[in-house]
């Protein structure tokens, strides 16, 4: 099985900060990986998928960058409805693996 | 619209059996792959089971094969998983989540449903 390792496990930041969340395949996975964002008792949304294309609807501040066995998610400037929990989802193989997800907090 | 409803989940004493269903409306059901994620409460998500679009291959987790079982009517637009042999491990948010033809990933997710396997 692909182990995702995604870090920081939570950050603390700012409103119009830059935030950058990093997973770390266990073996390559070429592009296929994929990011998302999870509020409270909602569903997760897809943000990215094969690596860096953003999903239709989704800001601009956030891009994504990576190949093989690492990848980074970019947030360039933090807005307040950014607050929220993000994974990561390596879409190579079964079984598909989500890495751990990096909590973004409020400062 | 893309809609995808699971039915209510609800509690189960281990050892028994429940199942659940999705119902897909918005697009062309029958045409795309689709899964079943989980999530415990307070942990990360958990793959659980995939379908094909024409029911010819179904992947499982090592944590739930042999247990559950995923299948679908295309017919009527529906994901069903069906539980049995529920531990207390199984407890969580279950997701029906469509695979992306174009997104190689879930890019649709519905609400949720919880459930709960305790005495």
């Amino acid at each position: 099985d692909i182990q995702m390792t995604q870090s920081p496990s939570s950050v603390s930041a700012s409103v119009g900060d830059r935030v950058t969340i990093t997973c770390r395949a266990s073996q390559g996975i070429s592009s296929w990986l994929a990011w998302y964002q999870q509020k409270p008792g909602r569903a997760p949304k897809l943000l990215i998928y094969a690596a860096s294309t953003l999903q239709s609807g989704v800001p601009s501040r956030f891009s994504g960058s990576g190949s093989e066995t690492d990848f980074t998610l970019t947030i360039s400037s933090l807005q307040p409805e950014d607050f929220a929990t993000y994974f990561c989802l390596q879409a190579n193989s079964f079984p598909l693996t989500f890495g751990g997800g990096t909590k973004v907090e409020i400062k | 619209e893309v809609q995808l409803v699971e039915s209510r989940g609800g509690l189960v004493k281990p050892g028994g059996s429940l199942r659940l269903s999705c119902a897909a409306s918005g697009f062309s059901f029958a045409t795309y792959s689709m899964n079943w994620v989980r999530q415990a409460p307070g942990k990360g998500l958990e793959w659980v089971s995939s379908i094909s679009s024409d029911t010819s291959d179904t992947s499982y987790a090592d944590s739930v094969r042999g247990r559950f079982t995923i299948s679908r009517d295309n017919g009527k637009n529906s994901l069903f998983l069906q539980m049995n042999s529920l531990r207390a491990e199984d407890s969580a948010v279950y997701y029906c989540a469509r695979w992306g033809s174009e997104a190689w990933a879930f890019d649709y997710w519905g609400q949720g449903t919880p459930v709960t396997v305790s005495s």
